[in-house]
């Protein structure tokens, strides 16, 4: 089966960087999708990856390693607006995505 | 209109009741895309639609169904709505380029309760 996994909860202090991790097992690989979402709102693209490497755009940096299956977001200067959860997507073989559960990040003072 | 719009907002329906959640995109997408998003579990596909007048079928497409009659329209209908189809429901387009990012962008939701 296909899986994505990703830690349900983080807490972080304002100012601070907070690394959420994602590992995935899937049919296929075409790319690798961070989003985040606010509480009650919809989901909004952060990055993508689809070769090795680090992918920077300002404050937030998501890292790709496909032999490992891994990925991580990288968000710096944490401000109280990044508390969301953050959604790992996977596209597979079928140019479908394949969605963890998602990371709720918790930002305090 | 910029972007996607879903209608409506949120409803609350009896079972066995017919309903249809309204998508429509202004940004000529080809392709178009049901999820549904529960408490605990990652976004999963209903339905999609690579390009006007055409569909598939997702992950969990019971007891749903579509039709793409135009490119910026993707309307959703339960049949006979039940109480397991209680979630937020997002409409998202992509441009459906077979390379490349192919982003894809989502709706406000839906949010859907059976009783």
């Amino acid at each position: 089966g296909q899986n994505i996994d990703q830690p349900t909860e983080m807490t972080a202090t304002e100012g601070a960087i907070v690394q959420i991790n994602c590992t995935y097992q899937t049919s296929g690989f075409n790319g690798l999708f961070w989003y985040q979402q606010h509480a009650g709102e919809a989901p909004t693209f952060l990055s993508y990856n689809v070769l090795d490497g680090l992918e920077e755009k300002g404050r937030f940096s998501s890292f790709l390693s496909r032999s490992k299956g891994y990925s991580y977001l990288l968000l710096k200067e944490l401000q109280m607006k990044d508390s969301a959860s953050y959604l790992c997507a996977v596209r597979d073989s079928n140019y479908q995505l394949i969605w963890g559960a998602g990371t709720k990040l918790i930002i305090k003072p | 209109i910029a972007g996607i719009t879903q209608a409506p907002t949120s409803q609350i329906l009896a079972a066995g009741r017919r309903m249809t959640l309204r998508c429509t995109q202004d940004m000529r997408h080809n392709a178009m895309y049901w999820y549904r998003q529960d408490l605990g579990l990652g976004l999963r596909l209903i339905h999609y639609s690579n390009t006007a007048g055409t569909t598939g079928k997702g992950e969990v497409p019971d007891g749903y169904s579509v039709s793409r009659a135009n490119t910026d329209d993707f309307p959703l209908t339960l049949a006979s709505a039940v109480p397991s189809q209680t979630s937020v429901y997002f409409c998202a387009s992509s441009e459906g380029t077979s390379g490349g990012t192919d982003t894809q962008y989502f709706g406000p939701g839906t949010r859907l309760t059976v009783l």
